[in-house]
Parts: structure tokens; C-alpha cells; sequence
């Protein structure tokens, strides 16, 4: 089965760039999207299609795929970024949706 | 208001069954494939099963397939997911979610990304 593998944590001071990566077999051939998950709260969708924001996000979150790694960016962190993050495609091969294991984003 | 509401979750025994619900309002609700994704405590998401907006296509997680029935009724706006035989592992938050928006490349109902979410209905499985 397809596996995306994003790092446990990143961590980044206020006003710094976060960079949360998901690795994956040729990922950059897939469409890749990024939710975020803050403590007791429902996913937001932040990106999809790689680098596309859904209406009232900020222009600080981006993303990018390439290769065998699609990365989330986040400019000018907020101590309210704070949050997990999870990418997550199409598995084609076995018709099934796959998520990242997550990453906590911890404002220092 | 654009929402999506869950509801029917609790305490079961293991081997037991539990039906969830999902109350959609605010928008179209058959023009969207749904699906639905949980979350076991402290843990990652995992996606459990979608069904396209007439119920055509569905399509299920190994860990859920032959134990559980995803389906709608699109004259009430609601999703629903039939859980039995059910097992400690389980236990987790289960969220419905809109496939809203459509991924790149090759059209298919699970190309997409989870543009709307509910608040989460619990789960627990336990004797």
C-alpha cells in the first residue's frame, strides 16, 4: 500500500517559515492536499491540488510537490498555526484515500 | 449555515453494531460524493469509506470492509455508516466529510479533497 511519511514534529519560532514535509514513491505524479487539525477541533482544509488555497485561507500557508516530497510552507508563523498537519492523496492502485501520519507544529 | 452534523455514536461491546448519521445543511447535498473518516484517540486520520452523490461508487478501507455499510438518502441530506462486528481498535472520533473539492489529473471520486467537515461523533468500543 502507498505510504506518506511526514516527520512528528516541527517546530518554529513566531515570524519564522514552518516547512512540514510528506514523502511518498513519485508523490509529485499525485495531487496532494494538506489539512490542519488544531487540539479537540475538526480538519481544515488549508491546500489542495498541491499549492492551491481554499477561500479564507491565509496566503501565508502554500504548497509545493516535487518528486518524491510534497511540502507544506507556512510564512510568517502565527502562535494560532499551532496545530497538526496531515497531507493526503489518492492511493490509485488500491482505490483508497491515504493520509500522512501527521506532524505537530509547535510555536516556540 | 453550511454544515455537517454527526450523531449516533457511544459505548458498544465488541462484536456489537452502531449506525452513524451525518446531517448535511446549506448546500447540495446530492451533488457531492461524501465520505467518512475517523480518528482513534491520540492518533492520526484514517479514512474509512465513500460513496458518490447517487450512490454508484463506494468504496471502503480494508481494516472496515465486510463489517461496515456506508449509504445515503439524499430526500434528507444524510450519510450514514452502519458499523458491525465491531472491535476495540475500532474505537475513534468519526468524522463525515464533503469531497468538495476535485484533485488533479485523472477524474475519480476519490481524487479529491475534504472540503467540509462535521465536529465528530465518538466511538467507543469496549466491554
Amino acid at each position: 500500500s502507498y505510504v506518506l511519511t511526514q516527520p512528528p514534529s516541527v517546530s518554529v519560532a513566531p515570524g519564522q517559515t514552518a516547512r512540514i514535509t510528506c514523502g511518498g514513491n513519485n508523490i509529485g505524479s499525485r495531487s496532494v492536499h494538506w489539512y490542519q487539525q488544531r487540539p479537540g477541533q475538526a480538519p481544515v482544509l488549508v491546500v489542495y491540488n498541491d499549492n492551491d488555497r481554499p477561500s479564507g485561507i491565509p496566503e501565508r500557508f502554500s504548497g509545493s510537490n516535487s518528486g518524491n516530497t510534497a511540502t507544506l510552507t507556512i510564512n510568517r508563523v502565527e502562535a494560532g498555526d499551532e496545530a497538526d498537519y496531515y497531507c493526503q492523496m489518492w492511493d490509485s492502485s488500491r482505490d483508497h484515500v491515504v493520509f500522512g501520519g501527521g506532524t505537530k507544529l509547535t510555536v516556540l | 449555515e453550511v454544515q455537517l452534523v454527526e450523531s449516533g455514536g457511544g459505548l458498544v461491546k465488541p462484536g456489537g453494531s452502531l449506525r452513524l448519521s451525518c446531517a448535511a445543511s446549506g448546500f447540495i447535498f446530492s451533488t457531492y460524493n461524501m465520505n467518512w473518516v475517523r480518528q482513534a484517540p491520540g492518533k492520526g486520520l484514517e479514512w474509512v469509506s465513500c460513496i458518490s452523490s447517487s450512490s454508484s461508487y463506494i468504496y471502503y478501507a480494508d481494516s472496515v470492509k465486510g463489517r461496515f455499510t456506508i449509504s445515503r438518502d439524499n430526500a434528507k441530506n444524510s450519510l450514514y455508516l452502519q458499523m458491525n462486528s465491531l472491535r476495540a481498535e475500532d474505537t475513534a472520533v468519526y468524522y463525515c466529510a464533503r469531497a468538495g473539492l476535485v484533485g488533479s489529473g485523472y477524474s475519480h471520486p476519490l481524487n479529491v479533497a475534504f472540503d467540509m467537515w462535521g465536529q465528530g461523533t465518538m466511538v467507543t468500543v469496549s466491554s
